[in-house]
């Protein structure tokens, strides 16, 4: 069974520091995809990146920045220069195999991130 | 603008009572989604429907109903079953076809027991 793990319940940081959330996965699939969202506090989930299991990459998007390793099963995001508009829940997610018909993702249990003003 | 609508915002139940949540969607994607969340917990799958006029259990379906008789449409109706309702209730759409598109989600339902 696939499995995600976010250790960190809530993160606080001052404006302008350099956060990590970390996200740890467990499948027995070989092709698989992860992803992050972000949840403010008006509750809907935001998109922010899938990432395939083929492609350990990391990625960059402005402020924000995706480390993947295969080897630890971690998927961590990284938010640079942070701002009280990044304050929300960030989930990581998985999707094992890519069947027609079997794209569930699994999520983890969020990371509260605060950003101090 | 396409997206996912979900009414109501807020919801209330009474005891005994069955109540259903709407979850429509104009991004002509195949695929929809019920998901809850309770408190310091992860988004659960309810049911999800990856075509018209059919469905699948999701990990948490007991105490729950759904259809899927039009494409936009996915409608959740919470049984006197479930006896535990109170939760946030998100709904998700996304493309179908094997490359694990991203779920769109809607603005979530937030259903209280009176």
């Amino acid at each position: 069974a696939q499995k995600v793990t976010q250790a960190q319940t809530e993160i606080s940081v001052v404006e302008k520091e350099d956060v990590t959330l970390d996200c740890v996965y467990e499948t027995r699939d070989t092709t698989y995809y992860l992803f992050w969202y972000k949840q403010p506090p008006s509750g809907e989930l935001v998109f922010l990146i899938r990432r395939n299991s083929f492609d350990e990459q990391n990625e960059i998007s402005g402020r924000y920045s995706w480390n993947f390793q295969k080897s630890t099963s971690s998927f961590n995001f990284t938010i640079t220069a942070s701002q009280v508009v990044d304050s929300a829940v960030y989930f990581c997610a998985l999707s094992e195999s890519p069947n027609f018909g079997n794209e569930k993702l699994t999520f983890g249990t969020g990371t509260r991130l605060t950003i101090i003003p | 603008d396409g997206g996912i609508t979900q009414s109501p915002k807020y919801l209330f139940r009474k005891e005994g009572q069955n109540v259903t949540l709407s979850c429509e969607q104009n991004l002509n994607h195949d695929a929809m989604y019920w998901y809850r969340q309770d408190p310091g917990q992860g988004l659960r799958l309810i049911y999800y429907s990856q075509i018209v006029n059919d469905f699948q259990k999701g990990d948490i379906a007991e105490g729950y109903s759904v259809s899927r008789e039009k494409k936009e449409s996915f409608p959740l109706t919470v049984t006197s079953a479930q006896k535990n309702p109170t939760a946030f209730y998100l709904c998700a759409s996304s493309k179908v076809g094997g490359s694990n598109q991203p779920q769109h989600f809607g603005d979530g339902t937030r259903l209280s027991i009176l």
